[in-house]
């Protein structure tokens, strides 16, 4: 079992539509819940981030996370052509015995929005 | 715009040469990683520095790589003899972290070709 999962998609969404992002993770002992996006032959940019069980929301942005069922999610309302990206689920794990967590990716899941 | 400096931004190199990618964080950034990323394994942790100290390299082969901070504003990685499996994306990121609860910055990424 990978330590975080995703579909890998494509997802793909009409334009004004939601888009909804899951991502499940192994380790129960994890904090900190990133979402990163990341445009073909571009770097990650992070985008989200959450650290309490409920929904966080950043204007067209929604995290959601339920650590009972090592759950998290990404919601985009109002989907954009410019949203179309692949969108990465990260996990802090830790701490390690060096001090310090480490941050996990996902694969990833690919979104495209139709216009 | 604060921003995380890899050099180089390309490189092809033949089998069993030596390679060297180097990166500069965010200024006053504690906390540096180097990622590869592949089609088939996504993002992969390599190494992990806080505070210059290397604090997690599990992710990273050891026989032929090698990573350090020789001081706070470079980090390298070195593969020795390289190989063409080693042929990814070598990102690097800092960010600025007490505890886990923080995002990081992304480099542009080091496209790294071996023939």
């Amino acid at each position: 079992q990978k330590e975080v999962e995703q579909n890998s998609g494509p997802l793909s969404v009409p334009e004004g539509a939601i888009a909804s992002l899951n991502c499940t993770y192994s380790d129960r002992g994890s904090q900190s819940f990133f979402w990163y996006r990341q445009y073909s032959g571009k770097s990650p940019e992070l985008i989200m981030s959450i650290y309490s069980n409920g929904d966080k929301e950043d204007g067209r942005f929604t995290a959601q996370l339920n650590k009972a069922s090592q759950y998290v999610s990404l919601l985009i309302r109002d989907s954009q052509p410019s949203d179309s990206a692949t969108y990465l689920c990260a996990v802090n794990k830790g701490p390690l015995r060096t001090g310090g967590f480490k941050t996990i990716f996902g694969a990833g899941t690919r979104l495209f929005v139709k216009a | 715009d604060a921003r995380v400096t890899q050099t180089p931004r390309h490189k092809v190199t033949e089998m069993g040469q030596e390679v060297t990618m180097r990166c500069q964080p965010i200024l006053g950034h504690n906390t540096v990683f180097w990622y590869r990323q592949t089609m088939m394994q996504g993002l992969e942790l390599l190494a992990y520095f806080r505070n210059r100290a290397p604090l997690d390299d599990s992710g990273m082969p050891k026989d032929r790589f090698s990573a350090e901070m020789p001081d706070a504003t470079l980090a390298t990685l070195k593969i020795q003899p390289s190989e063409p499996r080693d042929s990814a994306v070598y990102f690097c990121a800092s960010g600025l972290v007490p505890g886990s609860g923080y995002g990081y910055t992304f480099g542009s990424g080091t496209r790294l070709t071996v023939v």
